[in-house]
């Protein structure tokens, strides 16, 4: 079975803090994904990545950036954490391939204070 | 532009009763069609997808979904609910990794 482990369930950050969020999968994946999931609007996309150190915005990648160093790992980072990025997080990957499922860990709850 | 709309945010049925989970979607192709399932605190499970041939479509947990090409509909089915089906539901499209979109989801509540 895919594996997608994120490295938090829960995290509470302060304003202006710089924030790591980690996601580890374990089936050789060529593709990434880090989604932001807000209540009424679904999963909305911030950064995909296609291979190591590849990557590609999503629809809101504003106040992100991300970092994949090695195939199975996928980083995403908040230069300075705002109010308005407390949400839920949730990584995936899936081989290539728009006919691919995604594969989704079981999401990070981020609190900005 | 690429959408995928679910028209209804929470749905209450109950336990043994039938349930239709409406998707519509609009799309330049006809792209690559999933739903997938999250329970809470924990993230999306797939459900069943669906890519070409018949329109009728089997999934895990006694899931189906019905592809109408003519209403851009993808329509998620379950004769007879679970206590255990209570969960939020995403309809999702795409052609490309890179371009899938997610429905907001439905919530399904199981009355016993």
């Amino acid at each position: 079975d895919v594996k997608v482990t994120q490295s938090s369930r829960y995290l509470v950050k302060r304003t202006g803090e710089k924030v790591f969020l980690e996601c580890v999968q374990d089936m050789d994946h060529e593709n990434m994904f880090w989604y932001r999931q807000d209540p009424g609007l679904g999963l909305r996309l911030i950064y995909f990545s296609y291979d190591v150190k590849m990557k590609e915005k999503g629809d809101i990648p504003e106040g992100y950036s991300v970092s994949r160093e090695k195939k199975e790992r996928f980083s995403l980072i908040l230069e300075s954490a705002s109010t308005n990025q407390t949400s839920m997080y949730l990584c995936a990957s899936s081989f290539d391939g728009g006919d691919q499922p995604q594969h989704f860990g079981d999401g990070t709850r981020l609190s900005i204070l | 532009a690429q959408s995928v709309t679910q028209p209804d945010i929470h749905i209450t049925v109950s336990e043994g009763a039938s349930l239709e989970l409406r998707c519509n979607y609009s799309y330049g192709a006809t792209p690559y069609l999933f739903w997938y399932v999250q329970s809470p605190g924990q993230g999306l499970q797939l459900l069943l997808k669906y890519f070409s041939g018949d329109t009728l479509v089997q999934g895990i947990k006694g899931f189906e979904a019905e592809f109408k090409r003519s209403q851009s509909s993808f329509n998620l089915r379950k004769p007879s609910v679970h206590w255990s089906d209570a969960a939020e539901y995403f309809c999702a499209v795409g052609v490309n990794n890179n371009d899938m979109r997610f429905g907001a989801g439905t919530r399904l509540t199981v009355k016993p």
